[in-house]
């Protein structure tokens, strides 16, 4: 069975500092990955995704994640983060044959001025 | 364009009773799917309807169901509400079936059920 695991409930940063938040999934072929953010009463916003090809992949709001097949890792990078960026974060993994999205548990980001 | 809406944002429902929510997709996406959200369980899918049909069911039980329209809009029910049925429900609008290459999905801002 698929899974995601996002092993940082909580993190805080200070703003202007880089940021990584940690995704490590488990699927048995190649995994379409997604980031997500959501804002406090909000729904779901897709940052990035990936499907194939590069595996450094670029997003909105200046963001970017790397697959790493042998990691089984999709990690989520910022180099200088704003406060604007205080969110939940979501890593979700989806694929052939599997047509629901699985989400990780989340990881909640808060940024300190 | 517009993106996913959902109606109502905000319900509270007393225990025993039904309830239904709506979701209206993206212009010309044919996939609707609903995913419960809650601080314990975190984010569940429910169903996805794509064409009208129901193409994927997650496990929860019967007292859920969903239906889609031939204009791709789509309905929850939740039947004999109970206290755990208290989430936020989210509906996501695909162009084409989730798990098919290249199919991103494109959440709305869910509606927030309080079952009391």
């Amino acid at each position: 069975a698929q899974s995601v695991t996002q092993p940082d409930i909580h993190i805080t940063v200070s703003e202007g500092a880089s940021l990584e938040l940690r995704c490590n999934y488990s699927y048995g072929a190649t995994p379409y990955l997604f980031w997500y953010v959501q804002s406090p009463g909000q729904g779901l916003q897709l940052l990035l995704k990936y499907f194939s090809g590069d595996t450094l992949v670029q997003g909105i709001k200046g963001f970017e994640a790397e697959f790493k097949r042998s990691q089984s890792s999709f990690n989520l990078r910022k180099p200088s983060v704003h406060w604007s960026d205080a969110a939940e974060y979501f890593c979700a993994v989806g694929g052939t044959g599997r047509r629901a999205l699985t989400f990780g548990s989340g990881t909640r980001l808060q940024v300190q001025p | 364009k517009a993106g996913v809406t959902q109606t109502p944002r905000y319900l509270i429902k007393t225990r025993g009773q039904q309830v239904t929510l709506s979701c209206s997709p993206i212009s010309g996406h044919r996939s609707v799917s609903w995913y419960q959200q809650t601080p314990g369980q975190g984010l569940q899918f429910l169903f996805e309807y794509f064409s009208e049909t129901q193409r994927n069911k997650g496990n929860f039980p019967g007292r859920f169901s969903g239906r889609q329209f031939s204009n791709s809009r789509s309905e929850m029910n939740v039947s004999t509400l109970e206290l755990g049925d208290s989430a936020l429900y989210l509906c996501a609008s695909s162009l084409r079936e989730q798990g098919l290459r290249g199919t991103e999905a494109f959440f709305g801002q869910g509606t927030r059920l309080t079952v009391v």
